[in-house]
Parts: structure tokens; C-alpha cells; sequence
């Protein structure tokens, strides 16, 4: 298993421009979830997923877009980048999401630059 | 404002040395969990806490969920540099249809040789 890919590794953007940054998971997880990275700021929640179909937002959702069309895809779209959303992306995917601490599996991150 | 504070921010110390990271909340949380991340990486799971009072043991670390499941901590025995990291502390808050994982600051060790 390649477990959660993330591509591109490394972006640079500017501002106005759009992209789609790709998640992709081969274990079969029902619930996969996007988090922003920024220095002395932890993981923020940005969107998420409980199955294909469905998605909901998280914390910092504005300037972001998904959509969930199967279950091993899950692309974040930014439709106008800012250099605020200049971080580090990181998806993550889990079996399930009970509450009871299912473990997530994070991809290796997207670091993004907007100029 | 921050649902989880982890302190201290920014921890080094010496090789051999005992420490504590402590994560708190004025919430009740049904389960919490801490992930270490080293540079470049994703964060990777430690442990799940997921009972009031229980307590985990990992080698050298010691995980503790509080009794009324606001808070946590993570204690590691003689440190070594291999244990330089972030370590994150992330929880999921009890009752309701809650699909979110939320996160600490986190603590950034250095343990020094």
C-alpha cells in the first residue's frame, strides 16, 4: 500500500491564480480530511469527508473548495490564491470517524507559496 | 480561541532528561490522541487515549487522559535525540455528530547529546 499521496510536493503561485492540490488514499478509508500548517499554529481543520459524496467544512474553510467523487480521491481546489493561504497542506484519511480515535494517516504535505 | 493548549510551546533539553507535555481544555473530549512530527513529514500517530484516568505506556513515554477527560499529558523517561520532534495533541469533542479533529499548537522538542 502507498498509503495517503499528496502531489505536488512543492507549489509556487500567484496571487489570483487557481489550483487543485491532489489527495489520493489505496486503503480503502471512508473518512479522509484536509488541515492547513502554519508556523505556531498547529493542524486547522479545513474541509472533510465521511464518504464519497459527502463533504463539510472545517475550521478555516474560506478560499477553499472539495468535492468527493469516489472514495480514494479527495482534491482540495483553491479558486483564487492569497498570499494568506501560503502553508503547508497536509491531507489525512482514516477507516472511519467515530469519535473514539481512529488513527489518521497523513500524506507527506503540500508546501504552498503564494507570491 | 484555542479548544487545545499544549505547553510548553518550545521545550529543549538535555539527553537523559525526564519531561512532561501537558494538553488542556475546559471541554470534555471523547478521545484524544497525540502524533509526533519531524520535520518535512507528516504527523504519525502515538497513542489513543480514550477512557477517563487511563493511562498508556509507550517504552519510554507515558501517556495520562485526565480523569474528566479535559486534559491529557505525555511523559517521556531519560530523553533521548531521537525523541526531537513536534508533538501534537489532538481530540475530538464528546457528544453531537462531531467529525472533527482538532489540534494543539503543539510542543517542539529538542533533546540535545
Amino acid at each position: 500500500n502507498a498509503g495517503v499521496t499528496q502531489t505536488p510536493k512543492f507549489q509556487v503561485l500567484k496571487t489570483g491564480q487557481s489550483m487543485t492540490l491532489q489527495c489520493a488514499q489505496d486503503m480503502n478509508h471512508e473518512y479522509m480530511s484536509w488541515y492547513r500548517q502554519d508556523p505556531g499554529m498547529g493542524l486547522r481543520l479545513i474541509h472533510y469527508s465521511v464518504g464519497a459524496g459527502i463533504t463539510d467544512q472545517g475550521e478555516v474553510p474560506n478560499g477553499y473548495n472539495v468535492s468527493r467523487s469516489t472514495t480514494e480521491d479527495f482534491p482540495l481546489r483553491l479558486l483564487s490564491a492569497a498570499p494568506s493561504q501560503t502553508s503547508v497542506y497536509f491531507c489525512a484519511s482514516s477507516y472511519a470517524f467515530t469519535g473514539g480515535g481512529e488513527t489518521q494517516y497523513f500524506g507527506p504535505g503540500t508546501r504552498l507559496l503564494v507570491l | 480561541t484555542q479548544l487545545l493548549e499544549q505547553s510548553p510551546q518550545f521545550l529543549s533539553i538535555q539527553e537523559g532528561e525526564n519531561l512532561t507535555v501537558y494538553c488542556n481544555s475546559s471541554s470534555v473530549f471523547s478521545s484524544l490522541q497525540w502524533y509526533r512530527q519531524e520535520p518535512g513529514e507528516g504527523p504519525v500517530l502515538l497513542v489513543t487515549v480514550v477512557t477517563g484516568g487511563e493511562v498508556k505506556k509507550l517504552k519510554r513515554l507515558t501517556f495520562q487522559f485526565g480523569d474528566a477527560r479535559k486534559d491529557s499529558s505525555l511523559h517521556i523517561t531519560a530523553a533521548q535525540p531521537g525523541d526531537t520532534g513536534l508533538y501534537l495533541c489532538a481530540g475530538t469533542l464528546s457528544g453531537g455528530s462531531n467529525y472533527k479533529l482538532t489540534f494543539g499548537k503543539g510542543t517542539l522538542l529538542t533533546v540535545n547529546p
